[in-house]
């Protein structure tokens, strides 16, 4: 079993459109959660962390089920300029901190 | 800032022969990442250092993989020799790591071809 786990999609859905992803890990003992975004043929980039609590940054939430390990993210009134990748990322939580493990990616393509 | 600068931006190379890829993290910053990205395994990550020294290696495909940090601003991934196998993004990141929520910065990455 991959250590976290997503749909890698394409998720295709029009201008305005509520979108979710999931994502799934594996290791119990992660402290740390974020989502990463990655343009085409660009580097990623943090698009947001996860708290415990919920979390909300515009038009994107995250939500965080530790019982399920699980983890979302959902984007609202989506714009053509939202389509990337998006990466489900945890801390691996053995030895020292700072290693992260990223998911493979869910593509979201958002037409006019 | 200038970021994490990486260099070559594209490598082709032929099999068998020597690559060299670079890196100069953010300044600052105490630790630094390899990763390797395909479309098929998605971003691994190869090796990361912390205050120039490697913590973890583990995902260091094989012996022909090596990587250094000679100073903080400063780390090569050399492939010796290379395989076509090899052919991958390579991405190098860093961060201030003061804490487990601080966020890696990533290079642009340098786009491997060996034929």
């Amino acid at each position: 079993r991959k250590e976290v786990e997503q749909d890698p999609g394409p998720f295709n859905v029009p201008e305005g459109a509520t979108v979710a992803f999931n994502c799934t890990y594996s290791n119990s003992a992660s402290q740390s959660f974020f989502w990463y975004r990655q343009d085409c043929r660009k580097e990623p980039k943090l698009l947001m962390s996860v708290y415990s609590s919920g979390n909300e940054d515009g038009r994107f939430t995250a939500q965080l089920n530790r019982a399920s390990q699980y983890i979302s993210l959902l984007i609202r009134d989506s714009k053509l300029s939202d389509s990337a990748t998006y990466l489900c990322v945890v801390n691996s939580p053995s030895g020292n901190t700072g290693k992260l493990i990223f998911g493979q990616g869910t593509t979201l393509q958002v037409k006019p | 800032d200038a970021g994490v600068i990486q260099s070559p931006r594209h490598e082709v190379t032929e099999m068998g022969q020597e690559v060299t890829l670079r890196c100069k993290p953010i300044s600052g910053h105490d630790y630094l990442f390899w990763y390797r990205q395909t479309m098929m395994r998605g971003l691994e990550l190869l090796i990361y250092f912390n205050n120039n020294v490697p913590i973890d290696d583990s995902g260091m495909p094989e012996d022909r993989f090596s990587a250094k940090m000679p100073n903080a601003s400063f780390s090569t991934l050399k492939i010796q020799p290379s395989e076509p196998r090899d052919s991958a993004v390579y991405f190098c990141a860093s961060s201030s790591q003061k804490s487990a929520t601080d966020t890696q910065y990533f290079g642009p990455g340098t786009r491997l071809t060996v034929l």
